[in-house]
């Protein structure tokens, strides 16, 4: 039902692995962003790729390095990650024009636990 | 202040009774604002845009009052499926900023 799909929906890592997160819409929109939704936190916007320029939020680490390949596909790259990256991270996409953005769709998001 | 601002709740309300929640918002220059509803371990899912006069989607009325920097949404004649946390989205364009609100729960009883 939903367009935007994501891999793996859970994910156990140790701290010193390299993994990735996928990401893709099948809804012809022009933006896509990560999120990562911690318990009792609000979502937090990471990453937003729109119309191939990337957007991002300073405060994330640099142990998280996205990439889009082109607007159907996100990728999360994840290493030597800490534990309190532990966390639900959500993938979404939405049409954007002259740096507004349009109501989004997410995936069903990818649950992450770093042991 | 938070940037956006919810009620975390929760708001236990009876089927059939009528729920507002405000959403409160610092940056005068946002632009765009979003209600969206998230299910218990999903994704959230768009709701409503929230457009600056005012809009009405079945039993959901959304408002925009921008001299005092808030957002409401009304539900009426509430549904035990409308149990679920409820998020708003405000966007400065400008910034390109996005922040989501983080969250009022709403739990509507038989």
């Amino acid at each position: 039902e939903t367009g935007v799909t994501q891999t793996p929906r859970h994910l156990v890592m140790g701290m010193t692995n390299k993994k990735s997160l996928k990401c893709e819409q099948h809804l012809g929109h022009n933006a896509m962003y990560w999120y990562k939704q911690s318990a009792k936190k609000p979502l937090e916007l990471m990453f937003v790729y729109s119309l191939e320029e990337r957007v991002e939020n300073n405060s994330v680490p640099s142990r998280f390095s996205p990439e889009c390949p082109n607007s159907s596909h996100l990728f999360l790259h994840l290493h030597t990650l800490q534990p309190e990256d532990s966390a639900l991270y959500l993938c979404a996409s939405s049409q954007s024009q002259g740096g507004g953005y349009y109501e989004q769709y997410f995936g069903p998001g990818t649950r992450l636990t770093v042991t | 202040r938070k940037e956006v601002e919810q009620d975390p709740g929760p708001f236990n309300v009876p089927e059939g009774a009528t729920v507002a929640f405000n959403c409160t918002y610092s940056n005068s220059a946002s632009q765009s604002f979003f209600w969206y509803r998230q299910d218990c371990r999903k994704e959230p899912k768009l709701l409503m845009s929230v457009y600056s006069s005012g809009n009405e989607d079945g039993r959901f009325t959304a408002q925009l009052n921008r001299a005092s920097q808030y957002i409401s949404l009304l539900i009426r004649d509430s549904k035990l499926s409308d149990s679920a946390t409820y998020l708003c989205v405000v966007v400065d364009t400008g910034r390109r900023a996005l922040t989501f609100g983080s969250g009022t729960r709403l739990q509507v009883q038989p």
